[in-house]
């Protein structure tokens, strides 16, 4: 079955706290993504990375990092210096970098920090 | 230049009817332009797309409309149901791919 994998679904910490979450693919897709999904705010992107070992900011990196270290896997973390964190998380990725075609995404994981 | 701008944000329409749901665009390097379904809870999913070279795709009860030179797209939902209710983006990509902000549609049932 291929596809993209997030996990967990549901995630919950508290303010102040590190978290990452997981992305994983088995497309053989160059390109991932990460988004980040507000109600009312469509998608906004927050990282990037054409091939591993090199990423590129979004339209929201702050208070984010991320890594791909493998072509299969890019791992979000979300850090304390993020203010306002609670969202629901969505990872894509597509065919080539570089040139952005069909664009498949994960089930999503949702955040929230108290 | 890098926006799609989408409207409505959020639509009504009896079980049977057509839904439209427009987007415009400024840039003309855009060379694809795809639609996407989201369901509460889920990722989006490729729902149909389109190339600026034909003026309309259909695949079932949905079909994109294209106008080049007015640098429009629309999606249209014909016979549309209960089950079609979710959030729809339409995005333009060429090196990067730039989504509208969503609409919301309901069907009553």
């Amino acid at each position: 079955d291929g596809g993209i994998t997030q996990s967990p679904k549901y995630l919950f910490r508290k303010e102040g706290q590190n978290v990452t979450l997981s992305c994983e693919q088995n497309l053989n897709h160059d390109a991932m993504y990460w988004y980040r999904q507000d109600p009312g705010q469509g998608l906004r992107l927050i990282y990037y990375s054409q091939i591993v070992n090199d990423f590129q900011k979004g339209d929201i990196a702050e208070g984010y990092s991320v890594s791909r270290e493998k072509k299969e896997s890019f791992p979000l973390t979300v850090t304390s210096a993020q203010k306002n964190p609670t969202a629901f998380y969505l990872c894509a990725s597509s065919i080539m970098a570089g040139r952005i075609y069909e664009q498949y995404f994960g089930p999503g994981t949702r955040l929230t920090v108290t | 230049q890098q926006q799609v701008k989408q409207s409505p944000q959020s639509l009504i329409v009896q079980k049977g009817g057509i839904s439209i749901i427009n987007c415009a665009y400024e840039n003309t390097a855009f060379d694809y332009f795809p639609w996407y379904q989201q369901f509460p809870g889920k990722g989006p999913a490729l729902l149909i797309a389109i190339r600026p070279d034909v003026s309309e795709k259909k695949e079932g009860r949905f079909t994109i409309s294209f106008n080049k030179s007015a640098k429009q797209f629309s999606l249209h939902i014909m016979d549309s149901q209960p089950g079609d209710s979710a959030t729809y983006f339409c995005a333009a990509s060429f090196d990067k791919i730039i989504f509208g902000k969503g609409t919301r549609l309901h069907i009553l049932p």
